[in-house]
């Protein structure tokens, strides 16, 4: 059973283009948690969703910024015209429904660089 | 909602001496408490976690404590060594629609154990 799958590792930007980040839950997962880290910070949570459902985006940036579990396929994490301030580290985790298992697992990660 | 608060922000310890870790959460509801920690650009794993219904869990070297009265809690590291170095993150969760992975995150604690 592979571990939760992000790709790409490293991306890099130029100011205005598109960042589009995937992830891929571990098998039997089907909730997907996306989460952004600041250069020396902790990390800030953004948007819960499930198959084809956002379940909390609370911390989704206004603009730019959206998200999707589709039916068929990975998570994507979608930046349009990206700034300086969006370079981060984002990351993925995924749980399995119910209370049963509590742990979130987390992805290595998708290191974005706008320059 | 939630705000966790962690201290110190960071801590160094003599190889075999132990390190405390304490975070403070503002939301009665949370019931769940993950540690995790992070290497250097690493994605954060769990090490250790507790549930509202118990006040101390402990993993070898590793504990953590939970006062729900005082909303604290505290990740104890006895007899540190080098490869302990890291930043810890605490979280607190309320679990959503059966799930717990929507984290709130403290602001990190970066461990640095010297020889």
């Amino acid at each position: 059973n592979a571990g939760v799958m992000q790709n790409p590792r490293h991306l890099v930007r130029r100011r205005g283009q598109e960042a589009r980040l995937r992830c891929s839950p571990m098998k039997g997962h089907s909730h997907v948690y996306w989460y952004r880290q600041l250069p020396e910070e902790g990390l800030k949570f953004m948007v819960y969703l499930q198959k084809e459902n956002i379940i909390d985006e609370s911390g989704m940036p206004k603009e730019r910024f959206s998200a999707e579990f589709p039916k068929e396929g990975p998570s994507i994490l979608r930046i349009q015209q990206v700034v300086r301030g969006d370079s981060a580290a984002y990351f993925c985790a995924s749980s399995p429904p119910g209370q049963a298992n509590t742990e979130a697992f987390f992805g290595q990660g998708t290191r974005l660089t706008v320059v | 909602g939630e705000n966790v608060e962690q201290h110190p922000s960071t801590l160094s310890v003599q190889e075999g001496d132990s390190a405390v870790i304490k975070c403070t959460y503002s939301d009665s509801a949370s019931n769940y408490f993950p540690w995790y920690k992070q290497e250097l650009g690493k994605r954060p794993q769990l090490i250790i976690d507790i549930r509202s219904n118990v006040g101390e869990k402990k993993d070898q070297r590793i504990a953590v404590t939970l006062n729900k009265t005082a909303k604290h809690f505290s990740l104890h590291i006895t007899e540190t060594q080098p490869e302990d170095s890291a930043v810890y993150f605490c979280a607190a969760s309320t679990p959503r629609l059966g799930s717990w992975g929507k984290l709130q995150f403290g602001a990190g604690t970066q461990v640095v154990v010297t020889p």
